[in-house]
């Protein structure tokens, strides 16, 4: 079985600063795994995804993971955060035989301060 | 429509009715799951469908879920003898191809109230 989790289920930054987002993963098979962001009132987005190819990720809106297996995790990170990232953010897995049944961690609500 | 869309956005009942949530997903797309997230938590996996078969229904919580996609489309969800416990923002996913590893997107769910 898989599982995600998601360090700190709120995180405030300052506008600017770095954005860190953690997230670990358990599974007992290589996994697939992903960041969806949610804005208040909307349906989930998917920012990237790691699929065993580079382990390096970038995603829509600056947005970059790095999956590292010896730490089982794959962390969510930015460099300059904007007041319109302020939003609810989700990591997910799956495996190859799961049909993409994805698996999501708690969630962490990014705040950005002015 | 461009995206996945599911009716009603909001529904409202009481507690021992039956209710139906709809999904309506990107045309052409042959995979469809449905979750359900609690207040204050991440998407919990409820059932998955390829085509017209549900290939997963392991999170469905007990025998009061039930799911249908009789043409491969249009997907309902069915909650008989509703819980206060059932109250949550039910969520519709589709993605086009098989295996699901492609984006799957997601509609902005059904917020179910059970009175």
């Amino acid at each position: 079985a898989q599982s995600v989790t998601q360090l700190g289920s709120h995180v405030s930054v300052s506008e600017g600063a770095l954005v860190l987002l953690r997230c670990n993963y358990s599974s007992s098979v290589p996994p697939y795994l992903f960041w969806y962001v949610q804005y208040p009132n909307q349906g989930l987005q998917l920012l990237l995804k790691y699929t065993s190819a580079a382990t390096l990720v970038k995603g829509i809106n600056g947005f970059e993971a790095e999956f590292k297996k010896s730490e089982t995790s794959f962390h969510l990170t930015k460099p300059s955060a904007h007041m319109s990232d302020a939003a609810e953010y989700f990591c997910a897995v799956t495996t190859y035989n799961q049909g993409g049944k994805l698996i999501f961690g708690q969630g962490t609500e990014l705040s950005v301060k002015p | 429509g461009a995206g996945v869309s599911q009716t009603p956005s909001n529904k409202v009942t009481e507690k021992g009715k039956y209710v139906e949530l709809r999904c309506d997903p990107i045309s052409g797309h042959t995979a469809l799951y449905w979750y359900r997230q609690s207040l204050g938590q991440g998407p919990e996996f409820l059932i998955y469908f390829q085509g017209t078969g549900a290939a997963d229904d392991s999170g469905l919580p007990n025998d009061r879920f039930f799911a249908v996609r009789p043409e491969g489309s249009v997907s309902t969800l069915k909650i008989q003898r509703t819980e206060r416990g059932d109250s949550a923002v039910y969520l519709c996913a589709s993605s086009s191809k098989p295996g699901g590893l492609d984006e799957q997107f997601f509609g902005p769910g059904t917020r179910l109230t059970v009175l």
